[in-house]
């Protein structure tokens, strides 16, 4: 059963600095995605990663892909507060399914 | 542009009243997907549909039905509400494979 485990489940970080977020996952898989969440509202796509060694940025933020690893990161460059919400991994089982990390929430403060 | 509308942002319910939550979606997708949020809990799959009549049980179907008589149109149904389903659902579309496109959400609450 494929497993998705994102790291930290909560970050708090100021205006300006640097952070990542890891989303590891227990069994093969080659695409994943990453969501953000605004409170009280739905999942927005951010990011489609669909082969090993895939890079995507936009504006602040940069995912890759590592498939040997199992493992996502997002990096997240130069906080600013309009970065604050809650971010899912999800990765693709190849069978239309997604299954969804727990969610990082990120709380950026001047 | 995409789009995925869920018919109510906002439900309130008593236990064992019957609830209907719609999705429609207008990009011609072929999946469906209807998916629970709870706090800590991320998402999880309660079922979806890969063509109309068609649906599959995704990881909590227990309490759930669905229905797709319209390749727009996913209804989950839960036949008799219990406080445990007081959630946030969340519907979603994709074209075969990959991207999920997803609705507002429906809150319900189950008294």
């Amino acid at each position: 059963e494929l497993k998705v485990e994102q790291n930290p489940l909560f970050l708090s970080m100021q205006e300006g600095k640097n952070y990542t977020i890891y989303c590891n996952y227990s069994t093969t898989s080659d695409r994943l995605y990453w969501y953000r969440q605004d409170p009280g509202k739905s999942l927005e796509s951010l990011f489609v990663l669909l082969s090993n060694g895939a890079v995507k940025q936009e504006g602040r933020l940069m995912a890759s892909l590592d498939t040997k690893a199992r493992l996502s990161t997002l990096h997240i460059t130069a906080a600013v507060h309009d970065l604050s919400a809650t971010y899912f991994c999800a990765v693709d089982q190849h069978t239309d399914k997604l299954i969804f990390g727990t969610g990082t929430r990120l709380q950026v403060f001047p | 542009d995409v789009k995925v509308t869920q018919s109510s942002r906002y439900l309130v319910k008593r236990t064992g009243e019957k609830v209907f939550l719609e999705c429609v979606q207008d990009m011609d997708h072929e999946n469906m997907f209807w998916y629970r949020q709870d706090p800590g809990l991320g998402l999880r799959l309660i079922y979806f549909s890969y063509d109309v009549k068609m649906k599959e049980k995704g990881d909590i179907p227990e309490g759930y039905s669905v229905s797709r008589e319209k390749k727009e149109r996913f209804s989950l149904i839960l036949e008799s509400a219990s406080t445990n389903q007081t959630s946030m659902y969340l519907c979603a579309s994709n074209l075969n494979t990959g991207e999920l496109f997803f609705g507002e959400g429906s809150r319900l609450t189950v008294l």
